[in-house]
């Protein structure tokens, strides 16, 4: 069973200054999406960023980036010019595709809790 | 396009009573999928569907019973409550897991 660890339970970091968040995982699969969500305080979901594993292009959204090291199973979310708004848990999940026999559940890391501080 | 739906968004019960939480989504995803959030242990996955009329267990079933009858709904059944049920509760769908799946607003339910 594939599992993902988020090391950080807790960060913090000062406005406008670039935190990153570490994640790593564990399978055997070749092909696999990964996800970092955000949850604010109103504890809505929020999808931040997906990278697909068989590519090697690291992902990019604005200002959120990942850094995905396939042979070292990590993937950490780097945001630049930390925002008030970007204070939240955020969580690193893993998804086997139906393509490759999984059923496309995701599996969540413990999340880490970040502050950005005025 | 409302999204994902849940109703209701708070919930207390006593031990032993039964209820249903309410999900429905109108993207006419296939996969929908219930997720409870306990403190320091992330989401785990309770059940799951990819499409209608197919159901199947996912890491913390037990409990809890679903139903997949339309596309749209995809209701959660606690057959007797229990404290250890005390969390928050969230449904997602998706089109295509590789892109991700859509949450709703959770509901969190209370067990006394």
């Amino acid at each position: 069973a594939q599992t993902v660890t988020q090391s950080q339970p807790e960060m913090s970091v000062q406005e406008a200054e670039t935190v990153t968040l570490s994640c790593t995982y564990d399978t055997s699969e070749s092909n696999y999406y990964l996800f970092w969500y955000k949850q604010p305080p109103s504890r809505q979901m929020i999808l931040v960023i997906r990278q697909e594993a068989y590519k090697q292009q690291n992902a990019t959204e604005n200002r959120f980036s990942v850094n995905f090291q396939k042979a070292a199973k990590s993937f950490s979310l780097k945001i630049s010019d930390s925002q008030l708004g970007d204070t939240a848990m955020y969580f690193c999940a893993f998804m086997k595709p139906r393509s490759q026999g999984g059923s496309e559940k995701l599996v969540f890391g413990k999340g880490t809790k970040l502050t950005v501080n005025p | 396009n409302a999204g994902v739906t849940q109703t209701p968004k708070f919930q207390v019960l006593k031990t032993g009573q039964s209820m249903t939480l309410q999900c429905a989504q109108d993207m006419n995803h296939e996969y929908m999928s219930w997720y409870r959030q306990d403190p320091g242990m992330g989401l785990r996955l309770i059940h799951y569907s990819v499409g209608a009329g197919i159901t199947d267990q996912g890491e913390v079933p037990n409990g809890y019973n679903v139903s997949r009858s339309t596309t749209e709904d995809f209701p959660l059944r606690l057959l007797s409550a229990a404290p250890s049920q005390t969390s928050v509760y969230f449904c997602a769908s998706s089109y295509s897991g590789k892109f991700g799946q859509f949450f709703g607003p959770g509901t969190r339910l209370t067990v006394l």
